[in-house]
């Protein structure tokens, strides 16, 4: 059964810094995988999907990559703001599902100090 | 009004009443989800419907009981919950219920319904 776990639970930096989120799972046969945001009290946001064939996909100042053989992906936050402070979530499908399922990790909780 | 919706986004109910928690999704899609996120755990799904099918149940209590009438609308009946079922319940819709789109297939969240059960 796919396990996904995020390093660290929760992260404070201050403005302006740039930093690294971590995603892991155990099997390395993925579809692809998701980054998500979450406010307090909130739905999720999806943030970047990089497919099973990709390395990295980028929005704006968020680049994730994706290496399938050690079964890792990150999100780098460039020069982090206030409002960037929220869980992310990451996600992978369930690939011995027959429908579509996916399997999050705990999220790290990002607080960005002014 | 465009996205998934959801309603009430807050309940509080009593372990014996019954309640109707309601999701809609107004994007077209043809795959529902209901999702349990309770504090300091993952996300859990309970069920999926694909083309109005309940394609997963996801070993969940029958004390919650789904329901899709169409594609566009998804409700979770609830009765007799315990306070253990307090948490935050997010609706989410795909375009399709099973992997496909060449791996760009995503899901798209409603904002939740935080229930307090007492």
């Amino acid at each position: 059964k796919q396990e996904v776990t995020q390093i660290p639970a929760a992260l404070s930096v201050p403005e302006g810094e740039n930093l690294v989120l971590n995603c892991s799972f155990t099997d390395s046969a993925i579809y692809n995988l998701q980054w998500f945001r979450q406010d307090p009290g909130k739905g999720l946001t999806s943030l970047l999907l990089i497919q099973s064939s990709q390395r990295e996909q980028t929005s704006g100042r968020l680049n994730a990559s994706l290496d399938k053989s050690s079964g890792r992906s990150t999100l780098y936050i460039a020069a982090s703001q206030p409002g960037d402070s929220a869980t992310y979530l990451c996600a992978v499908p369930d690939s011995g599902a027959g429908s579509y399922q996916l399997t999050f990790g705990k999220g790290t909780k990002l607080s960005v100090i002014p | 009004e465009t996205g998934v919706t959801q309603t009430p986004r807050h309940l509080v109910m009593g372990m014996t009443n019954k309640k109707s928690l309601k999701c809609e999704q107004h994007l077209g899609h043809n795959a529902m989800y209901w999702y349990k996120q309770s504090a300091k755990k993952p996300l859990e799904l309970m069920f999926v419907y694909n083309f109005k099918e309940q394609t997963e149940n996801n070993s969940v209590p029958s004390r919650f009981s789904p329901e899709c009438p169409n594609s566009s609308h998804l409700f979770l009946h609830l009765h007799t919950l315990q306070p253990e079922d307090s948490a935050l319940y997010l609706c989410a819709s795909s375009q399709e219920g099973r992997l496909a789109g060449g791996g760009s297939e995503t899901q798209y969240f409603g904002p939740g319904t935080r229930l307090l059960v007492l």
